[in-house]
């Protein structure tokens, strides 16, 4: 039992340049997330999927593109890097999301540097 | 939207010694959670608490959540330095996809 896996762990790309940060959970979970990590800011939420075929937008979606087309994965793109999207980016899932009371497993991070 | 401020921002404490952080926010608290986090490292599932005057434990970590005062404190008896790492927590409204975090307390212990 694998939880959440993220890769890559490490990234580093140039202004302009686009990438995938992969997410896939082996726990059956409707609902998933992700975070970006930054000093002093916390953790904040940038997309998030009740279901398959289902994305909605959290607290900074501009800049990422998200997909769900199987339960297992949802991927993060970023379709033209830039420096202000240097961070380390959280996924998440969870059996009916935050408000359901049950368990939301993070995976371990992917840190993700623009230059 | 929902704002969390956790307080103290660090502490520094001696192995032993107890300790507790708290986790206020700005709206009614439906669901709050804790998270443990270790520098380089994701988030470790501590507690979630649901239901106002609502307390878990887990080992020497004590969480309680006050819905009259919107706060929720983790207290930890006989802190070890196993104890040391990053304490986040997250709240969530009813119904909500949405978990809103704090920026976390940052936990030293010294030997």
């Amino acid at each position: 039992n694998a939880g959440v896996t993220q890769t890559p762990k490490f990234q580093v790309l140039k202004t302009g340049q686009s990438m995938t940060l992969q997410c896939a959970q082996d726990m059956n979970h409707e609902y998933m997330s992700w975070y970006r990590q930054d000093p002093g800011m916390g953790l904040r939420l940038i997309h998030y999927s009740v279901g398959a075929g289902i994305t909605d937008q959290g607290e900074v979606p501009n800049g990422y593109n998200v997909s769900r087309s199987t339960t297992e994965d949802f991927p993060l793109r970023l379709l033209s890097a830039a420096p202000s999207q240097t961070s380390v980016y959280f996924c998440a899932s969870s059996y009916g999301g935050p408000s359901s009371g049950n368990t939301i497993y993070f995976g371990e991070g992917s840190w993700l540097t623009v230059v | 939207s929902q704002e969390l401020e956790q307080s103290p921002q660090s502490l520094i404490v001696q192995e032993g010694k107890n300790l507790t952080i708290n986790c206020t926010s700005s709206k009614t608290l439906y669901g709050l959670y804790w998270y443990k986090q270790k520098y380089g490292e994701g988030l470790i599932f501590l507690m979630m608490l649901q239901k106002g005057g609502e307390e878990k434990s887990h080992e020497k970590i004590t969480a309680k959540l006050d819905e009259k005062k919107q706060q929720s404190s983790l207290h930890i008896t006989a802190s070890q330095p196993s104890h040391a790492g990053i304490y986040l927590c997250g709240a969530t409204g009813a119904g909500s996809y949405q978990l809103t975090f704090g920026k976390g307390t940052k936990l030293s212990v010294i030997p």
